[in-house]
């Protein structure tokens, strides 16, 4: 199973900055990764897949990089909404898995 | 418009079992994947397993293999989620979610979620 590690845990950012958010898998993934959005009491929303792909109707400001092991999320200006959990999800190999989780608070 | 409702909370005892349906709309069901991701309080989401609504096979992911079931209803466009032998660490949120491919997924939609409480 390839673990999915998640960088930081709470990420405080004040509004209209920028954050950085970063995703390591313990084999390569090639770029079958994914990045979700959740936020409390909603399910999780796509944002990002093929590691760099948004998905529809996700805003500009959202960035995916990264290919192998390693992987960022970029929010390039952060808005009110923007406040949530990010979770990154490998689906390069059976099992599929998930991150921990990175929550992205207000500074 | 595309949705998938599911069915609500629920609230059991270790070594029951738990029945979670997911009902779809808005889209031809037989054509996208349905997965089933679960999250416990406070975690990061674990993969279930998956579903095909055409066919009706199942494929789970090896820690739940033996524990669930996962069946569809094609006249109604359900899918439904069973978990046996139900245990504390079941407690959790369990989402339904589609995907259009099973060899790279990525989930478009979700349901709402539903609440599985495991006590004594």
């Amino acid at each position: 199973e390839i673990g999915m590690t998640q960088s930081p845990a709470t990420l405080s950012v004040s509004p209209g900055e920028r954050a950085t958010l970063s995703c390591r898998a313990s084999e390569s993934v090639s770029s079958n990764l994914a990045w979700y959005q959740q936020k409390p009491g909603q399910a999780p929303r796509l944002l990002i897949y093929g590691a760099s792909t948004r998905a529809t109707g996700v805003p500009a400001r959202f960035s995916g990089s990264g290919s192998g092991t390693e992987f960022t999320l970029t929010i390039s200006s952060l808005q009110s909404e923007d406040f949530a959990l990010y979770h990154c999800h490998q689906y390069n190999n059976w099992p599929l898995t998930f991150g921990g989780g990175t929550t992205v608070e207000i500074k | 418009q595309v949705h998938l409702v599911q069915s609500g909370a629920e609230v059991k005892r270790p070594g029951a079992s738990v029945k979670v349906s997911c009902k779809t709309s808005g889209y031809t069901f037989t054509k996208y994947y349905i997965y089933w991701v679960r999250q416990a309080p406070g975690q990061g989401l674990e993969w279930m397993g998956i579903i095909n609504p055409s066919d009706g096979d199942g494929r789970y992911t090896p820690k739940f293999q033996g524990r669930l079931t996962m069946t569809r209803d094609t006249s109604t466009s359900t899918v439904y989620m069973e978990v046996h032998g139900l245990r504390m660490d079941d407690t959790a949120v369990y989402y339904c979610a589609r995907s259009l491919d099973d060899i790279l997924p990525r989930f478009d939609f979700w349901g709402q979620g539903t609440l599985v409480t495991v006590s004594s």
